[in-house]
């Protein structure tokens, strides 16, 4: 039971454009999403975070939108830069578990 | 500052054989959580560490043990390594879990079982 899907493997941008990376969950009692970045032969770095008390949060190119009542969030990065080029993944948890729950992940490739 | 550090990078290991993992977290961090990650997948949770004892599992079996030391390092050893048990994984830690707490992750440790 895949409870937090990214329904996209790959995504490519122009350099400069919006990047738009999204994720759908199931689970109702998610109420922490996240979005790590990952490059070839490291580990998961943390990019954004949100809380569902909100619906949006920002910082610098990033951006993270929840939609709660679609089960929907979704990553905004502008302007995209080749160096964004990677792997991301959305998690999610909640406050009774420790554990994060990730996607599969989408390859964004941003071209120069 | 350091980050979350693993050892070792890389690991080749023959089916039956036993493997042991390490991890030291980031600095001032006290919770470990060791996750799995397949090629093509997202990181599977295995289980985590907190105050050297394991205070959440995922869904993996026995063969999966861990241990936490006084100074917060862990370690992940696997039993009768199975083919399908290579993958890259993944140590994190963070701040006794508090709510909201984000979870940093070292680079991996690479395991191929032959």
């Amino acid at each position: 039971d895949q409870q937090v899907k990214q329904n996209s493997p790959s995504l490519s941008v122009q350099e400069g454009r919006i990047s738009i990376l999204n994720c759908d969950y199931t689970n109702s009692m998610f109420d922490y999403f996240l979005w790590y970045k990952k490059y070839p032969a490291e580990g998961p770095t943390f990019l954004i975070s949100i809380s569902s008390i909100k619906d949006k949060n920002e910082d610098g190119r990033f951006t993270v939108f929840l939609n709660k009542s679609a089960k929907h969030l979704s990553l905004h990065i502008v302007p995209s830069q080749p160096g964004d080029s990677a792997v991301y993944f959305c998690a999610a948890t909640f406050s009774g578990t420790y554990k994060y729950i990730f996607g599969t992940g989408t390859r964004l490739k941003v071209l120069a | 500052d350091a980050g979350v550090t693993q050892s070792p990078t890389h690991l080749i290991k023959t089916r039956g054989q036993q493997v042991t993992l390490r991890c030291s977290p980031k600095s001032g961090h006290d919770t470990v959580s060791w996750y799995q990650q397949a090629l093509g997948q997202g990181p599977q949770f295995i289980f985590q560490y907190y105050e050297e004892e394991e205070r959440q599992r995922g869904n993996f079996p026995d063969r999966f043990s861990g241990h936490q030391f006084p100074n917060y390092s862990s370690e992940l050893n696997v039993n009768a390594l199975l083919l399908g048990d290579s993958a890259l994984y993944l140590c994190a830690s963070s701040l006794r879990r508090l709510a909201g707490e984000t979870q940093y992750f070292g680079p991996g440790t690479r395991l191929l079982v032959l």
